[in-house]
């Protein structure tokens, strides 16, 4: 069965430093992956996407990720961190044939000033 | 913009009282799901439908049950609240064209106690 772990509960980074965040998937196939951030008190927001082509991936708030295929990974990567960025990140994978998604247990990620 | 919004952002309710979620969202799509958010688990779906009057159950459906009886709207039932359903529930939906780009609502966090 599809599945996806996030191996970082909780990072804490400094206002301008880099981020990455893990996630590693389990699925048979090639799989379609996704980066959902949810801010304080609000829903999740679809940050990127990855279906098929190129491994490396841009999303919105200057979020990019990478697919790598031998090392079944999909990490959230950010050169320059806000303060605004401070939220609970969740990587997902899609379900195979039942269209649904599939969550991590999400990455809380704190920014120092 | 699109919107999701749910009826109720904290709702406090006892044992054995039967609960309503309500979720409507304004953007005609035709998938709709409802999560629970616990710390540590991530996201797990209920129930999602496909269709007005469609209902699927998810992974966690045993004591809920869900009612679609327009599009836009999708309900979240508790027949008998109970203390470990103590939890945030997450209301989405999603366009059949576009698979997996969910549009999530800000949450209703439920304690039962």
């Amino acid at each position: 069965a599809q599945s996806v772990t996030q191996p970082d509960i909780h990072i804490t980074v400094s206002e301008g430093a880099s981020l990455e965040l893990r996630c590693n998937y389990s699925y048979g196939a090639t799989p379609y992956l996704f980066w959902y951030v949810q801010s304080p008190g609000q829903g999740l927001q679809l940050l990127l996407k990855y279906f098929s082509g190129d491994t490396l991936v841009q999303g919105i708030k200057g979020f990019e990720a990478e697919f790598k295929r031998s090392q079944s990974s999909f990490n959230l990567r950010k050169p320059s961190v806000h303060w605004s960025d401070a939220a609970e990140y969740f990587c997902a994978v899609e379900g195979g044939a039942t269209n649904k998604l599939i969550f991590g247990t999400g990455t809380l990620l704190a920014v120092q000033p | 913009d699109v919107k999701v919004t749910q009826s109720s952002r904290y709702l406090v309710k006892r044992t054995g009282e039967k609960v309503f979620l309500e979720c409507v969202q304004d953007m005609d799509h035709e998938n709709m799901f409802w999560y629970r958010q616990d710390p540590g688990l991530g996201l797990r779906l209920i129930y999602f439908s496909y269709d007005v009057k469609m209902k699927e159950k998810g992974d966690i459906p045993e004591g809920y049950s869900v009612s679609r009886e327009k599009k836009e709207r999708f309900s979240l039932i508790l027949e008998s609240a109970s203390t470990n359903q103590t939890s945030m529930y997450l209301c989405a939906s999603e366009d059949q064209g576009n698979y997996y780009e969910q549009y999530f609502g800000p949450g209703t966090r439920l304690t039962v106690t």
